[in-house]
């Protein structure tokens, strides 16, 4: 069964700080990995994705994520952070060859000034 | 544009009223689905479908129906039965036989009292 752990529901950045969000994965088989960013009263947007090529992916808005099998995990990091940054951010996890994703409980970005 | 529409952005009912929250998508996906928010408890699926005419349920189904009889469209019926509907709730879609990532419509704020 796949699940995905978020550490933190929050984190707080100043701006022009290294971002870091945490996701631990569980899957039995090779995972899809995402990250999803979400505004205020808006829908889900894609970030990035792990999807079995590199291991290291980039994403927009200068994020990148690392695929890192023997830690099962697939942490979401941006080296200076930006007041547009606030959001909440979606860890999720597809097993191969599952359509249905499991999500994160997510984790809100502050950036402070 | 392609795109997944929700509509509409907000809406308001009494309680033990029927509302339907509609879902188009014009990215010919296969796959669609229904995801309630709240805040602290990320995503939570409702129902999703494959294929037309087609559907399953979700992690919280209870008190939800939809129906898939084009394509493009999977809107969702909030039932009297739903005890607490009061929600964020999403519409996805995705590509399946890729990586499954989704893509998520605007959202409805259902406020029911």
């Amino acid at each position: 069964a796949q699940s995905v752990t978020q550490l933190g529901s929050h984190v707080s950045v100043s701006e022009g700080a290294l971002v870091l969000l945490r996701c631990n994965y569980s899957s039995s088989v090779p995972p899809y990995l995402f990250w999803y960013v979400q505004y205020p009263n808006q829908g889900l947007q894609l970030l990035l994705k792990y999807t079995s090529a590199a291991t290291l992916v980039k994403g927009i808005n200068g994020f990148e994520a690392e695929f890192k099998k023997s830690e099962t995990s697939f942490h979401l990091t941006k080296p200076s952070a930006h007041m547009s940054d606030a959001a909440e951010y979606f860890c999720a996890v597809s097993e191969g060859g599952s359509y249905i994703p499991t999500f994160g409980r997510g984790t809100s970005l502050i950036v402070h000034p | 544009d392609g795109g997944i529409t929700q509509s509409p952005k907000y809406l308001f009912r009494k309680e033990g009223q029927n509302v339907t929250l509609s879902c188009e998508q014009n990215l010919n996906h296969d796959a669609m689905y229904w995801y309630r928010q709240d805040p602290g408890q990320g995503l939570r699926l409702i129902y999703y479908s494959q294929i037309v005419n087609d559907f399953q349920k979700g992690d919280i189904a209870e008190g939800y129906s939809v129906s898939r009889e084009k394509k493009e469209s999977f809107p969702l019926t909030v039932t009297s039965a739903q005890k607490n509907p009061t929600a964020f709730y999403l519409c996805a879609s995705s590509i399946t036989g890729i990586s499954y990532e989704q893509y998520f419509g605007p959202g409805t704020r259902l406020t029911v009292t």
